[in-house]
């Protein structure tokens, strides 16, 4: 099946800094990959959406100068939390969209846990 | 707008008893629709999903859900739990190149 991975899968940062955090598709290529935060037992949030080769479509709500998504190529697609603070503190998943139509599916990466202090 | 409900928030099965976890939709059109499980601290992965068809559909690990257009629901169910099968379990749904909608999930624990 579909594999995605994210690196890194836990990170500790200080307040103030930026976090780079990647996904990619390993066994496939996607164009479209998605972006999601999670609270602690809640579901998830979208973000945004990373379309390759174009700019990164964002939730209402989520601030695109702090989220800087980037799609460069059809198997990786990078979330820079730029200045973090305590609130960003969160587990971000990230998926990749497979097929398209009626057998269009997502798969899921194991999701990357950031602690700002 | 669309919305997903999962009316359980937390379900407590001993391990060998059957399962079902509810799932309803609102949406103008039947939705794809899709089961994932999440482990502590893991991401998604996709139990089984539904977009045309059979209303009843196979998916991993022993899972099964069936789609029932008139009740605008997507139970998922299994006839025997294992200790393993303790996780939180997401129902979504989603459209052609729509994003999906995630439901508040039901977190399943399994007693001995």
């Amino acid at each position: 099946g579909a594999v995605v991975s994210q690196h890194p899968s836990r990170v500790i940062c200080k307040s103030g800094t930026s976090v780079k955090i990647e996904c990619r598709s390993l066994d496939f290529q996607a164009t479209t990959m998605f972006w999601y935060r999670q609270f602690p037992k809640q579901s998830l949030m979208l973000m945004a959406t990373s379309n390759e080769g174009s700019k990164a479509t964002y939730e209402q709500g989520v601030e695109k100068d702090k989220f800087l998504i980037n799609h460069a190529s059809l198997t990786l697609s990078t979330l820079t939390v730029t200045s973090a603070h305590p609130e960003d503190s969160s587990f971000y998943i990230c998926s990749a969209r497979v097929g398209g139509g009626v057998r269009e599916t997502q798969y899921f990466g194991p999701g990357t846990r950031l602690l700002v202090l | 707008a669309q919305s997903v409900t999962q009316p359980d928030i937390h379900i407590t099965v001993s391990e060998g008893a059957s399962l079902e976890l509810r799932c309803n939709y609102s949406y103008g059109a039947t939705p794809y629709l899709f089961w994932y499980v999440q482990s502590p601290g893991q991401g998604l992965q996709l139990l089984l999903k539904y977009f045309s068809g059979d209303t009843l559909v196979q998916g991993i690990k022993g899972f099964e859900a069936e789609f029932k257009r008139s009740q605008s629901s997507f139970n998922l169910r299994k006839p025997s739990v294992h200790w393993s099968d303790a996780a939180e379990y997401f129902c979504a749904v989603g459209f052609g190149n729509e994003k999906l909608t995630f439901g508040t999930g039901t977190r399943l624990t399994i007693i001995p």
